[in-house]
């Protein structure tokens, strides 16, 4: 499969522990971005890199909130001492860097229920 | 700041009736327009995407949206329904060429 994978697809939590998921792109994609959907809403921006360089943060983003692309291949994103509010379903997309045209393409998303 | 109004959130149509989804965005700058469907079970998928050019674009499983500029609108539609269009449709926009602003989204339930 070539498109973009996301880990785990589940995660459970308790409240205050923290949580890091991961993202592989299609491979020949220069950027990476995060989104985070909740019940009801359509995604919303988090974060983007353009390869190994975090360009945007959204103010959603607090500061329990940190995400790498360190070789600006994969990106994690780590939440610190997780709360019941950051349960949602984070979502990862990766383009080409093309200027104004550059389409997304969605990976399966990971669903994250903190209890 | 860029925002999308979708105007229904839950559509139910029999198979064979024809489907308009509305969209409306707020930005006052040159935008590109995309309606992205998440099937039961699947992840996010584009359906079609306007860049420039013809403001009438196809897209994929004889879905189409036109952009009307004046009404900054893009709605989509598709003449004839089935039950496999059962899903959740998203429009979003990109302003600024990085990020995606995503409406609510709508949800669409067709009855065999």
């Amino acid at each position: 499969d070539t498109g973009v994978s996301q880990n785990p697809r589940h995660k459970i939590t308790k409240r205050g522990q923290n949580v890091t998921f991961r993202c592989d792109p299609i491979s020949e994609h220069n950027r990476l971005y995060w989104y985070r959907q909740t019940l009801g809403q359509g995604p919303e921006f988090l974060t983007y890199f353009q390869n190994e360089a975090q360009l945007e943060k959204s103010r959603l983003l607090s500061d329990r909130f940190s995400a790498e692309r360190p070789k600006g291949s994969f990106s994690t994103l780590e939440i610190q001492r997780t709360e019941q509010g950051d349960s949602a379903m984070y979502l990862c997309a990766s383009s080409l860097s093309s200027g104004m045209n550059n389409e997304q393409f969605f990976g399966p998303g990971t669903r994250l229920t903190v209890l | 700041a860029q925002s999308v109004s979708q105007h229904n959130h839950h559509v139910i149509l029999s198979e064979a009736a024809s489907l308009e989804l509305g969209c409306n965005y707020s930005y006052g700058g040159t935008v590109n327009l995309f309606w992205y469907v998440q099937y039961p079970g699947q992840h996010l998928q584009l359906l079609l995407k306007y860049f420039s050019g013809d403001p009438l674009v196809k897209g994929i499983k004889g879905f189409e949206a036109e952009f009307i500029k004046s009404k900054f609108s893009f709605n989509l539609r598709k003449p004839s329904v089935q039950w496999s269009d059962t899903a959740e449709y998203f429009c979003a926009v990109n302003g600024d060429g990085n990020k995606l602003v995503f409406g609510a989204g709508t949800i669409l339930r067709v009855k065999s």
